[in-house]
């Protein structure tokens, strides 16, 4: 089956702790994208990659990382540097070359306790 | 910069009857405009897409979406509405770098 898969779908974490979350795709996709859902602020975007070992910030990079080291992964960590890290996370990835839409996954709910 | 807006945090429609949400948009170049829907504590799933061609484009559940260039719009409608058509609706652009960018959602509810 081919898709997005995102892990775990809800995550603990305690205040001052790195967190990573993980994001894998069997689509071979080129792009992939992480995004923070809160509330009534819909979807922003926190990085994105278009090809291996590259990656640029989107709208809200501050207090997460991320590494592209292979195709198929696009890990994301939530950093203590990050001031309210409580939220939905969603990971998406596109073919550009093939179709222009973007496949998600299934979220994971990260809180801070 | 690149930005998508949505006026409407909801839309109230009775089921049967026609439906709009609205999205306007800002990006440089030829856009790349996606509808995609999402149900609690889930995923999003793409409705449809505007790439070129023809301003009014199908897509899944009876959706249609119609382009307007001069105003920057992209709103999505269906004919006849569903009471399972209820959920949160979020436009997308997309310009040539690839950037991905959503608003802030629309929560539809159609009452029986």
């Amino acid at each position: 089956d081919g898709g997005i898969t995102q892990s775990p779908k809800y995550l603990f974490r305690k205040e001052g702790q790195n967190v990573t979350l993980s994001c894998e795709q069997n689509l071979n996709h080129d792009a992939m994208y992480w995004y923070r859902q809160d509330p009534g602020q819909g979807l922003r975007l926190i990085y994105y990659s278009q090809i291996v070992n590259d990656f640029q910030k989107g709208d809200i990079a501050e207090g997460y990382s991320v590494s592209r080291e292979k195709k198929e992964s696009f890990p994301l960590t939530v950093t203590s540097a990050q001031k309210n890290p409580t939220a939905f996370y969603l990971c998406a990835s596109i073919d550009p070359g093939v179709s222009p839409e973007a496949f998600f996954g299934q979220g994971t709910r990260l809180t801070v306790v | 910069a690149q930005s998508v807006a949505q006026p409407e945090d909801q839309v109230n429609v009775a089921e049967g009857n026609p439906l709009t949400v609205k999205c306007t948009y800002s990006v440089s170049g030829n856009p790349y405009l996606f509808w995609y829907v999402q149900y609690p504590n889930r995923g999003l799933q793409f409705l449809l897409k505007y790439i070129t061609g023809d301003n009014l484009v199908k897509g899944s559940y009876g959706f249609e979406a119609e382009f307007n260039k001069s105003q920057t719009s992209f709103h999505l409608k269906k004919p006849s509405a569903l009471v399972s058509d209820s959920a949160l609706y979020f436009c997308a652009v997309r310009d040539d770098t690839d950037k991905l960018i959503f608003g802030t959602g629309t929560r539809l509810q159609v009452f029986p």
